[in-house]
């Protein structure tokens, strides 16, 4: 089945710098990779999804990169804020009808 | 919120007793799904349904059961709980087409096993 690597576990960041995460997949036929962002004690949330056609996403602060070839992708956050600091997590669809999710990045914004 | 309640949030248990944790959603969605989540593990999949009656194991379906007699309800079933269940159980439901939809997660039942 789907393996999801997820690097780094933790990462720390200067107030407007920015910030990347990358994640790797085992499964040539997953084609959609979504971010989730979870803040403290609350429910993770969808903030960037890419499908396998597409190589670059971008929304206002945040980014999304897939290299199908290396099967990996990566999401970029531009300007960090404090409200930014969260557990991300990358995840790859698995044969349509479920999520295999990355063990989560801490990102912590430092003022 | 896509319409997806948990309950309940909380629940302290014993080992060995049964537990049951209920996923309602108003949506009409197809395909629902049970996680949980432990630190440095992040969201596992137990079991997932795909419609009324279909249900199909994930990575760590020992020790749960699951049943969706109703669109709207998907029931996660700990037959005897043990220590190693205590976690944070997420439910969602996916939005869209197969292959196409993200998922929407409830709020989480936090769930500890005594």
């Amino acid at each position: 089945g789907e393996n999801v690597e997820q690097h780094p576990s933790t990462l720390s960041v200067q107030e407007g710098d920015s910030a990347v995460i990358k994640c790797t997949y085992s499964d040539s036929a997953s084609n959609y990779f979504p971010w989730y962002k979870q803040e403290l004690g609350k429910r993770p949330q969808l903030i960037i999804d890419i499908r396998s056609n597409v190589g670059e996403k971008k929304d206002q602060r945040i980014a999304v990169t897939l290299n199908k070839t290396a099967k990996h992708f990566s999401l970029h956050i531009t300007e960090t804020q404090p409200e930014d600091s969260a557990v991300y997590f990358c995840a790859a669809d698995s044969y349509g009808q479920n999520f295999v999710f990355g063990p989560g990045t801490r990102l912590s914004v430092l003022p | 919120d896509a319409g997806i309640t948990q309950s309940p949030r909380h629940k302290v248990t014993e080992t060995g007793t049964p537990v049951t944790l209920r996923c309602h959603q108003t949506e009409n969605h197809r395909y629902m799904y049970w996680y949980r989540q432990d630190p440095g593990h992040g969201l596992r999949l137990i079991h997932y349904s795909y419609g009324v009656k279909d249900t199909d194991k994930g990575e760590v379906s020992d020790g749960y059961s699951v049943s969706r007699s109703k669109t709207e309800d998907f029931l996660l079933t700990l037959e005897s709980a043990t220590s190693s269940q205590t976690s944070v159980y997420f439910c969602a439901t996916r939005v869209g087409t197969q292959n196409t939809g993200e998922l929407f997660f409830g709020e989480g039942s936090r769930l500890t096993v005594l």
